[in-house]
């Protein structure tokens, strides 16, 4: 059974870009998170998506946004990229249940110079 | 609101010695919580959860942990360490609709040989 997949894996953008990041989930699972890690904030919830429908949202501003699609795949968008915006952008999947869990794909690695 | 805080940010121990890595939660209600393994430039992997069934919960690897709730903590062990057990541990607890985790802080465990 395939894991969660996040593309690309490491990425170098510069500041004031956008990026977009990709997460496929395992098969079956409806529902996506991401998250933002960083050495100093560790890992901060970024946004939720169940069935297309975003469930729920971490404390980041307006130039964060994603969108999940029919087949569950999910995008993260980051416009106007900043230095600080350099992190481990992690993606996760779940059946949705609350006592489930998620499974965490390798991440990608946004590099903003 | 939930949260958990894990003491030590750091935790070396020798080769064949004892794992402990503490957590404990603060939730308004009964949590679900989880442990989380990091190993350098990987997603999170999935250790073990406590979903309010057993409070003495076996997970990969041979780690376990126990969920006690007088004392709010959610303390992971490993009998005898491995240095491929060298890696960052997260703990987390799930808010009640299963949308988001917070985590705490990480600890970094070493292994000595």
């Amino acid at each position: 059974k395939a894991g969660v997949t996040q593309t690309p894996r490491y990425l170098i953008k510069t500041r004031g870009q956008q990026v977009t990041l990709s997460c496929s989930p395992i098969s079956g699972h409806r529902s996506v998170s991401w998250y933002q890690q960083t050495p100093g904030q560790g890992l901060q919830f970024l946004f939720e998506y169940f069935s297309e429908t975003q469930r729920n949202k971490g404390n980041f501003p307006g130039r964060f946004s994603g969108r999940q699609f029919s087949n569950s795949r999910s995008e993260m968008n980051v416009s106007t990229l900043e230095l600080g915006d350099s992190a481990l952008y992690l993606c996760a999947s779940s059946i949705g249940q609350v006592d489930y869990g998620y499974t965490f794909g390798s991440g990608t690695r946004l590099t903003v110079v | 609101a939930q949260s958990v805080t894990q003491l030590g940010s750091h935790v070396s121990v020798s080769e064949g010695a004892l794992v402990l890595l503490r957590c404990n939660y603060s939730s308004s209600v009964p949590p679900y919580l989880f442990w989380y393994v990091q190993y350098p430039n990987q997603g999170l992997q999935l250790l073990l959860k406590y979903t309010s069934a057993a409070t003495l919960v076996k997970g990969i690897n041979g780690f376990e942990a126990e969920f006690k709730k007088s004392e709010t903590s959610f303390h992971l062990t490993k009998p005898s360490a491995h240095m491929s057990d060298a890696a960052e541990y997260f703990c987390a607890v799930s808010d009640q609709r299963g949308n988001q985790f917070y985590f705490g802080t990480g600890t970094s465990l070493t292994v000595i040989p």
